[in-house]
């Protein structure tokens, strides 16, 4: 069975500085990865994807991701973060046509900004 | 993107009495929405998918016959919560999918803002 991890329930970064979200996964073939961002109040947001080729995956919003086979993981990051970027990040990952029949999300990142 | 709404956006109920849920696709037509369910501080779980005109397949685990769900059109499902309790307290989301939708062509899937559901 697929599954997700997301370790860090909790991130709070500086307003300009970098971010990284970490996520590994847990599936038997090439798996179809996703980030999402949810803010309150508001569905779910795709911010990227990943299905095939380049492993370093571009987004909105300037995010970025690099698919890892090697360490089982796609983490998220972001060169210098907004006050607007505070939200819930879901790592997922799925199965069925391209991946999106069958999302297995993580727990969630809470992502807070600081001044 | 695709804009998918979720009705209501919060509901108080008393233990024993029934709850529905309306998911609609506002800008584009849906054969396939799917229902989670997420608890605090907790991911977001997959209970059924729906394709229109058909029955919903449920995840295992899922009562059936305690969420009702119904996707009678091609902008429109519901989840109805039967004899809801407390422990049916939960934050309820739908999505909405359409092939050729999605940002790279396929199906992805659209989320609703989500119900927040208490039971007394």
């Amino acid at each position: 069975a697929q599954s997700v991890t997301q370790p860090d329930i909790h991130i709070t970064v500086s307003e300009g500085a970098s971010l990284e979200l970490r996520c590994n996964y847990s599936y038997g073939a090439t798996p179809y990865l996703f980030w999402y961002v949810q803010s309150p109040g508001q569905g779910l947001q795709l911010l990227l994807k990943y299905f095939s080729g380049d492993t370093l995956v571009q987004g909105i919003k300037g995010f970025e991701a690099e698919f890892k086979r090697s360490q089982s993981s796609f983490n998220l990051r972001k060169p210098s973060v907004h006050w607007s970027d505070a939200a819930e990040y879901f790592c997922a990952v799925g199965a069925g046509n391209f991946g999106n029949e069958k999302l297995t999300f993580g727990t969630g990142t809470r992502l807070t900004i600081i001044p | 993107g695709a804009v998918v709404s979720q009705h209501p956006s919060r509901v108080i109920c008393k233990s024993g009495t029934s709850v529905k849920i309306e998911c609609r696709s506002l800008d584009f037509q849906a054969t396939t929405m799917f229902w989670y369910r997420q608890f605090p501080k907790q991911s977001l779980m997959l209970m059924a998918t729906s394709n229109e005109g058909s029955k919903a397949t449920y995840e295992q685990g899922v009562e059936k016959d305690k969420f009702l769900i119904n996707h009678a059109s091609l902008t429109l499902s519901t989840l109805t919560v039967t004899s809801a309790h407390p422990e049916d307290s939960s934050f309820y989301i739908c999505s909405a999918s359409w092939f050729g939708r999605g940002a790279h062509g396929d199906n992805e899937q659209f989320f609703g803002p989500g119900t927040r559901l208490t039971v007394l």
